[in-house]
């Protein structure tokens, strides 16, 4: 099993545009999850989802949107990049919601908005 | 609401010398404790959790937890450090079901010959 996949690995965007990040998972996860991880920070949840159709937002969504059309994937949508959105993006997935649940990460996009 | 606290960014040790990673945690009722590792470029991967019954957690790797109540505690060990277990370290707090896990702010690990 590849586990969960995040494309692209790097990306350096301009100010104002746009980019998706992939995620996919072939664990057939309910839940998946997006997070940032900026220096000193820990990782904050940006979106979740608890199944295909259904999103919510985390701690920090402002500047990003998500949709989950399928199971399988959960991407990311950066609509009008902005400096502050420099970070590494770490997708992540779990069976359920379980309290007790571990997560299952994929190995992270770092991006650079200049 | 629940947090979590590292209060070293970086932990030094040599080689065969035991290790404790230090976490503390603030949440209301019951927690939900997890350790998580990060190799270079990579993501995280879980290590070991602690949800009821001992308080001594043994996870993957050799590593360990012992979470202690009364001193809101669930610091990382290891009784003899390797070179490869350099990574940076998270710990996590879930205190309830449907609530989201909440990451400290991470600690690396240096461990030298």
């Amino acid at each position: 099993n590849a586990g969960v996949t995040q494309t692209p690995k790097f990306r350096i965007l301009k100010i104002g545009q746009s980019m998706t990040l992939q995620c996919t998972q072939d664990m057939n996860h309910n839940y998946m999850y997006w997070y940032r991880q900026d220096p000193g920070m820990g990782l904050k949840l940006i979106y979740y989802s608890v199944g295909a159709g259904i999103t919510d937002k985390g701690e920090v969504p402002n500047g990003y949107n998500v949709s989950r059309s399928t199971t399988e994937d959960f991407p990311l949508r950066l609509e009008l990049a902005a400096p502050s959105q420099t970070s590494v993006y770490f997708c992540a997935s779990s069976y359920s919601g379980s309290t007790n649940e571990k997560l299952f990460f994929g190995s992270g996009t770092q991006l650079s908005v200049l | 609401a629940q947090s979590v606290a590292q209060p070293e960014d970086q932990v030094n040790v040599a080689e065969g010398n035991p290790l404790t990673v230090k976490c503390t945690y603030s949440v209301s009722g019951n927690p939900y404790l997890f350790w998580y590792v990060q190799y270079p470029n990579r993501g995280l991967q879980f290590l070991l959790k602690y949800i009821t019954g001992d308080n001594l957690v043994k996870g993957s790797y050799g590593f360990e937890a012992e979470f202690n109540k009364s001193q809101t505690s669930f610091h990382l060990k290891k009784p003899s450090a390797l070179v490869s277990d350099s990574a940076l370290y998270f710990c996590a707090v879930r205190p309830a079901p449907a609530s989201k896990l909440t990451f400290g702010t991470g600690t690396r690990l240096q461990v030298t010959l």
